[in-house]
């Protein structure tokens, strides 16, 4: 079945360290997406890509990076930057310019720092 | 970034009950989509709208895609204890842009 994984579910992570989130979707869509959730808000816009090798900064890029070397791929690294990455983290993807299929999303990861 | 406009902001109803919620924007989109999202789970399109005034219904939910093009409804009939979740509308402008937009979300509770 096709689809988009997100992995790891739950991630711990010590104050100060960078750790990255992994994304891969076999849905053959060209543009991947991810997303910051905090409880109780909505989804905020971190960084895109429509194409291979090629991304553009979101609303709260800060803090976060990304690459696209593979269409299927599409890895976020929280680094030590961030000053508060704790949060819901969903990754994303579509299969056409047009979108009027919308997105598809990933189950999410949990990050938590301790 | 932009946000759209969604309310209400959280429901608490009993099953059996009818639901409604709504979006607006200041700007015209070309395709409004419904999402819901499972608590700790990614968001799962519902509906999906492509032109002023459409209805269109997926169950007990139906959705509508105002006419100014710049809102959208969604109703759910007769809840039941797993429509619980958050509900996100989203909306797209096409062209170079091409990112969806997203509403702030609704949570619904559904009492037994």
């Amino acid at each position: 079945d096709g689809g988009i994984t997100q992995s790891p579910k739950y991630l711990f992570r010590k104050e100060g360290q960078n750790v990255t989130l992994s994304c891969e979707q076999n849905l053959n869509h060209d543009a991947m997406y991810w997303y910051r959730q905090d409880p109780g808000q909505g989804l905020r816009l971190i960084y895109y890509s429509q194409i291979v090798n090629d991304f553009q900064k979101g609303d709260i890029a800060e803090g976060y990076s990304v690459s696209r070397e593979k269409k299927e791929s599409f890895p976020l690294t929280v680094t030590s930057a961030q000053k508060n990455p704790t949060a819901f983290y969903l990754c994303a993807s579509s299969a056409d310019r047009g979108m009027r299929s919308g997105y598809t999303f990933g189950s999410g990861t949990r990050l938590t720092v301790v | 970034g932009q946000q759209l406009n969604q309310s209400p902001q959280s429901m608490f109803i009993q099953e059996g009950e009818d639901v409604s919620m709504n979006c607006t924007s200041s700007s015209i989109f070309n395709t409004w989509l419904w999402y819901k999202q499972d608590p700790g789970e990614g968001p799962v399109l519902l509906i999906a709208l492509y032109k002023a005034g459409e209805l269109t219904s997926n169950g007990r939910l139906t959705a509508q895609f105002g006419i100014t093009r710049k809102d959208s409804f969604l109703n759910i009939s007769a809840s039941i204890p797993s429509d619980v979740g958050i509900y996100f509308c989203a909306g797209l402008y096409g062209g170079a842009t091409n990112k969806l937009i997203f509403g702030t979300g609704t949570l619904l509770a559904v009492q037994p």
